[in-house]
């Protein structure tokens, strides 16, 4: 069964330090997406992106940059320059048919 | 676009009770879940509408019910509630296979 690990479950920083979330994900599928979801206090998920299993490229958006290894099965969210506004809980999310999310990561950005 | 609506946005209901909760899907977007999130178990899928059939369906009693109408707008159900039913009850719209965008949620206690 696909299974989607979190294995951070809370991370302090300082504000302006970088930081990376991990995810690793269980599947046999070939075909399949991940995601990163985002839940700031106030609740509301907010995607972050999308990645098929067969484009393995690096994305980066911002202060945001993702790296996707399929060899490893993981694909790890870092945030650049971090900002007491990224504080929130974040979710990866791996879908195929379902979806499964990770347990979550709450990152506390201290200013 | 407006974004996914729900509601109500808070609810009390009693043990024993049934509750309906409703979700508007982003203009376009056929395809509706339905999760759970809870501190202890965290995001749980329970189900997910395409054109009005169930594609998809969690790990959930049958308590737990759900439909969608020919406009995508979704209801979940939940007959004989009982304690541990409560949380905050997440839906998301989607067009096909792709991210998912979440609504504020229901917030369902109950007592």
């Amino acid at each position: 069964a696909q299974k989607v690990t979190q294995a951070q479950t809370e991370i302090s920083v300082v504000e302006k330090e970088d930081v990376t979330l991990d995810c690793v994900y269980e599947t046999r599928d070939t075909t399949y997406y991940l995601f990163w979801y985002k839940q700031p206090p106030s609740g509301e998920l907010v995607f972050l992106i999308r990645r098929n299993s067969f484009d393995e490229q690096n994305e980066i958006s911002g202060r945001y940059s993702w790296n996707f290894q399929k060899s490893t099965s993981s694909f790890n969210f870092t945030i650049t320059a971090s900002q007491v506004v990224d504080s929130a809980v974040y979710f990866c999310v791996y879908n195929f048919n379902k979806f499964y999310f990770g347990s979550g990561t709450k990152l506390n950005v201290k200013p | 676009k407006a974004g996914v609506t729900q509601t109500p946005r808070y609810l009390i209901k009693t043990r024993g009770q049934q509750v309906t909760l409703s979700c508007s899907p982003i203009s376009g977007h056929r395809s509706v879940s339905w999760y759970q999130q809870t501190p202890g178990q965290g995001l749980q899928f329970l189900f997910e509408y395409f054109s009005e059939t169930q594609r998809n369906k969690g790990n959930f009693p049958g308590r737990f019910s759900g439909r969608q109408f020919s406009n995508s707008r979704s209801e979940m159900n939940v007959s004989t509630l009982e304690l541990g039913d409560s949380a905050l009850y997440l839906c998301a719209s989607s067009f096909e296979t792709d991210e998912q965008y979440f609504g504020p949620g229901t917030r369902l206690t109950v007592t």
